[in-house]
Formats: structure tokens, C-alpha cells, sequence
């Protein structure tokens, strides 16, 4: 089982500040990793596939990099609706996989 | 719109068993594989099982294997997930969403149904 980590946990930041959360896998993935974002009482939401592709609708102030074992997934000017907690997948190998998490407060 | 809707959650004893289904609207789904996503009270998310778009393949994670069973109906755009032998840590919500592997943001979840395994 490929295992994704996340860093930090938590990340406690200002409006308009850049945001940079860590994903790395336990093992090469190539591109297969997609980034959700999941505010409370609702479902996830796709905002990243192919590792840095973004979804339809997505604003331009966030972007994914990385391949193999290590990505990143980077808000530019966070705003307050971005308070949410983010989840990396991968899609490389059965079984799919989820990171814990980082929560972004703002 | 894209819709998948969950149905079937509830409270079940311990050992008991659960038939969750997922009804599909506004796009063709027997052209995609579906998931089932879980999510414990207060915790991350927790992939549990795939379908391919024709039902020929299934995969589990491991701690669902054996007990839960992914199926569809492509006649009724209708995904199951039977569900025996439960077990208190299998309490959370399930969602079920549409699943492209790669090249693709076709991703629509729904609301999720709430399974509760206590005594």
C-alpha cells in the first residue's frame, strides 16, 4: 500500500499570504495524485488532478507541482473561503490512498 | 446537473448487515468506474472500494475485504455496496463518487449516507 504523508497539519495563516502544503509518497506514483479540498459538512471537492492540472472552476491562485514521490499542492493569496482541510490522493496503485490531511485556517 | 445521491445509511448492531446504494442522474453511468469513500466522525478520508464501468472488476481495501461487496446496475444507474459483518469501526459517512483515473476532472460526489454500528 502506497502511503501519502502530509505536512504540517495544520497551517495558520493570514489572508493573502501564499500557502504551501507538502505531499510525499512512500513510493513513486508518477503524476497520478489529485488534490481535494473539504470544508465542513460537505463533500470533497476535486481541485487538482494529474498532480497539476486544475479542476473546472478552480481559481487561478491554486496550483499543483510534483511528480514521483513529491508534490505540492500552492494557494498564492490565500482568502477566507480557503479555510478548509486538504487531502491528497493517489491513483497509482490499488489500493487508492488518501493523506491525512492539512488544515488550513486563516 | 451531475448528480449521485446515497441512500440505505442507518443504525445496525454489531455483525449486522447494510445495503447502501447510490443512484446516478445526468451523465451516462455505465462510462464510469464509481467509489466508495468513507469517512469516520472527525476523521480523513478513507477509500473502501472501485468498480469499473461494465462491473468486470472490483477492488477493496483490505479491511473491508471479505465483509463488503461493491456491485452496480448499469439498467438503473445504480451503484451498491452491501455491507456484513459489520463492525464498530466501520461507523462513519460513505460516500460514493465517480472515479477517472487519470486525464479527467469528471470527479462528482454526493451528500453521503451516515452508517452507525453500535450496540
Amino acid at each position: 500500500e502506497i502511503v501519502l504523508t502530509q505536512s504540517p497539519a495544520t497551517l495558520s495563516l493570514s489572508q493573502g499570504e501564499r500557502a504551501t502544503l507538502s505531499c510525499w509518497a512512500s513510493q513513486s506514483i508518477s503524476s497520478y495524485l489529485v488534490w481535494y479540498q473539504q470544508k465542513p459538512g460537505q463533500a470533497p471537492r476535486l481541485l487538482i488532478y494529474d498532480a497539476s492540472t486544475r479542476a473546472t472552476g478552480i481559481p487561478a491562485r491554486f496550483s499543483g507541482s510534483g511528480s514521483g514521490t513529491d508534490f505540492t499542492l500552492t494557494i498564492s493569496s490565500l482568502e477566507p473561503e480557503d479555510s478548509a482541510i486538504y487531502y491528497c490522493q493517489q491513483r497509482n496503485n490499488w489500493p487508492l490512498t488518501f493523506g491525512r490531511g492539512t488544515k488550513v485556517e486563516i | 446537473e451531475v448528480q449521485v445521491v446515497e441512500s440505505g445509511g442507518g443504525l445496525v448492531q454489531p455483525g449486522g448487515s447494510l445495503r447502501l446504494s447510490c443512484t446516478a442522474s445526468a451523465f451516462t453511468f455505465s462510462n464510469y468506474a464509481m467509489n466508495w469513500v468513507r469517512q469516520a466522525p472527525g476523521k480523513g478520508l478513507e477509500w473502501v472500494s472501485c468498480i469499473t464501468y461494465n462491473g468486470d472488476r472490483t477492488y477493496y481495501t483490505d479491511s473491508v475485504k471479505g465483509r463488503f461487496t461493491i456491485s452496480r446496475d448499469n439498467s438503473k444507474n445504480t451503484l451498491y455496496l452491501q455491507m456484513n459483518s459489520l463492525r464498530a469501526e466501520d461507523t462513519a459517512l460513505y460516500y460514493c463518487a465517480t472515479y477517472v483515473q487519470r486525464n479527467s476532472d469528471f470527479d462528482y460526489w454526493g451528500q453521503g449516507a451516515l452508517v452507525t454500528v453500535s450496540s
